[in-house]
């Protein structure tokens, strides 16, 4: 069975600054997505980034960009310039290509200060 | 960007009555849709996924039975919590697949239920 960890429950860093969060997964699987999630206070989910396992090249949106290291199983998100609105649960997740099921971190608490 | 929608938002019910939860693709047809749970603080748990026409596929521990599943039309699914207890007590949110992309899937706001 697939999982994924997430070693930081809260996490925090100031305006303008750049901040990177963990995550690890466990699968024997070859072709799978990953992404990152962001959870605001409204607690509507939004997809942050993704990243396709036979991609090498690390998905990059914006001020958010992942560093994917298949071999080792990370999936670490770095967010540039980081801003008050990125203030928010993050959840890193997994997929297994041809099924449909999310499977998630269990979260990590990120804190903006001005 | 695709929407999904949930009704109600937030619902207070009594122990042993049943509550509705409604999920809807507002521009979009899902054929697929998936309910999580969330408790306080924690992670979302997959309880089923929502088939249109066809019965709901339960993760195991996840009590059918107890949290009935219906998804009638392209555009909306149901949760019925039946016989509702304090422990039933969570945040439930629902998701709809893309029909273009087959792996994203598009958030609902998610539903607040209390059981006293």
């Amino acid at each position: 069975a697939q999982t994924v960890t997430q070693s930081q429950p809260e996490m925090s860093v100031q305006e303008a600054e750049t901040v990177t969060l963990s995550c690890t997964y466990d699968t024997s699987e070859n072709n799978y997505y990953l992404f990152w999630y962001k959870q605001p206070p409204s607690r509507q989910m939004i997809l942050v980034i993704r990243q396709e396992a036979y991609k090498q090249q690390n998905a990059t949106e914006n001020r958010f960009s992942v560093n994917f290291q298949k071999a080792a199983k990370s999936f670490s998100l770095k967010i540039s310039d980081s801003q008050l609105g990125d203030t928010a649960m993050y959840f890193c997740a997994f997929m297994k290509v041809d099924t449909d099921k999310l499977i998630f971190g269990t979260g990590t608490r990120l804190q903006v200060f001005p | 960007g695709a929407v999904v929608s949930q009704h109600p938002s937030w619902v207070i019910c009594k122990s042993g009555t049943s509550v509705k939860i409604e999920c809807r693709s507002l521009d979009f047809q899902a054929t697929t849709m998936f309910w999580y749970r969330q408790f306080p603080k924690q992670s979302l748990m997959l309880m089923a996924t929502s088939n249109e026409g066809s019965k709901a596929t339960y993760e195991q521990g996840v009590e059918k039975d107890k949290f009935l599943i219906n998804h009638a039309s392209l555009t909306l699914s149901t949760l019925t919590v039946t016989s509702a207890h304090p422990e039933d007590s969570s945040f439930y949110i629902c998701s709809a697949r893309d029909p273009v992309s087959s792996y994203e899937q598009y958030f609902g706001p998610g539903t607040r239920l209390t059981v006293t």
